[in-house]
């Protein structure tokens, strides 16, 4: 059965980096999209990027260019997403959710049918 | 930019009552690329439909989702207990990417 399996909560202080993984197993990790998103305390979801381990291409809204790295190991079809510079803001939960590749591999377009069960990053001095 | 616009914010029903939650686009959806999440709190959200009106797999089907172009909905047609719960929409085309502020079913 698909799986995806995040690390675990993380507390950092401000100015720090996190990176979060996303070991995926029950499918052929290359074939499929894997996307970011965060829910903050009492707020909703929010998208924080893509990246296709076909390809290593990556999409970002304009929010998070230059602050989020996404990376995928395919020898142990994990992803990975690193947030720099990190302030009391980024205190939320962080998901990762695979895309099937509706409109190809070097399309974003997607769906999320499988999800991680989320890594509570907490930011504090 | 496409936005999308949920309501009612809160919705409260009653077990068995039929529940009608609205996602309006700022505008046209291509391809009905909508999709509908389930999130309960301290659990990951939960896929539910697709391409507007795709049932996901395992979905009941007191789910339905129907729409095109700027107006789509998901009816929930009893409910029980365990859909209370955060609904999401969700328009997945790359070029109008967008999430919903969500819906609140509560209960009544």
């Amino acid at each position: 059965q698909v799986q995806l399996v995040q690390s675990g909560a993380e507390a950092k202080k401000p100015g720090a980096s996190v990176k979060v993984s996303c070991e995926t197993s029950g499918y052929t990790f290359i074939n499929y999209g894997i996307n970011w998103l965060r829910q903050a305390p009492g707020q909703g979801l929010e998208w924080m990027g893509w990246i296709s381990p076909y390809n290593a291409d990556t999409k970002h809204p304009h929010k998070f260019q230059g602050r989020v790295t996404l990376t995928t190991d395919t020898s142990t079809s994990t992803a990975y997403m690193e947030l720099r510079s990190l302030s009391s803001e980024d205190t939320a939960v962080y998901y990762c959710a695979r895309n099937p590749p509706i409109r190809g591999h070097y399309d974003s377009s997607g769906y999320w049918d499988y999800w991680g069960q989320g890594t509570l990053v907490t930011v504090s001095s | 930019e496409i936005v999308l616009t949920q309501s009612p914010g809160t919705l409260s029903l009653s077990p068995g009552d039929r529940g009608t939650l609205a996602c309006r686009a700022s505008q046209s959806v291509r391809s009905s690329y909508v999709a509908w999440y389930q999130h309960k709190p301290g659990q990951a959200p939960r896929l539910l439909m697709y391409g507007a009106s795709s049932r996901a797999s395992g979905i009941p089907d007191r789910f339905s989702g129907s729409g095109s172009g700027t107006d789509f909905t998901l009816t929930i047609s009893r409910l029980e207990p365990e859909d209370f719960a955060i609904y999401y929409c969700h328009v997945y085309h790359s070029s109008q990417r967008a999430l919903g502020g969500g819906t609140k079913v509560e209960i009544k």
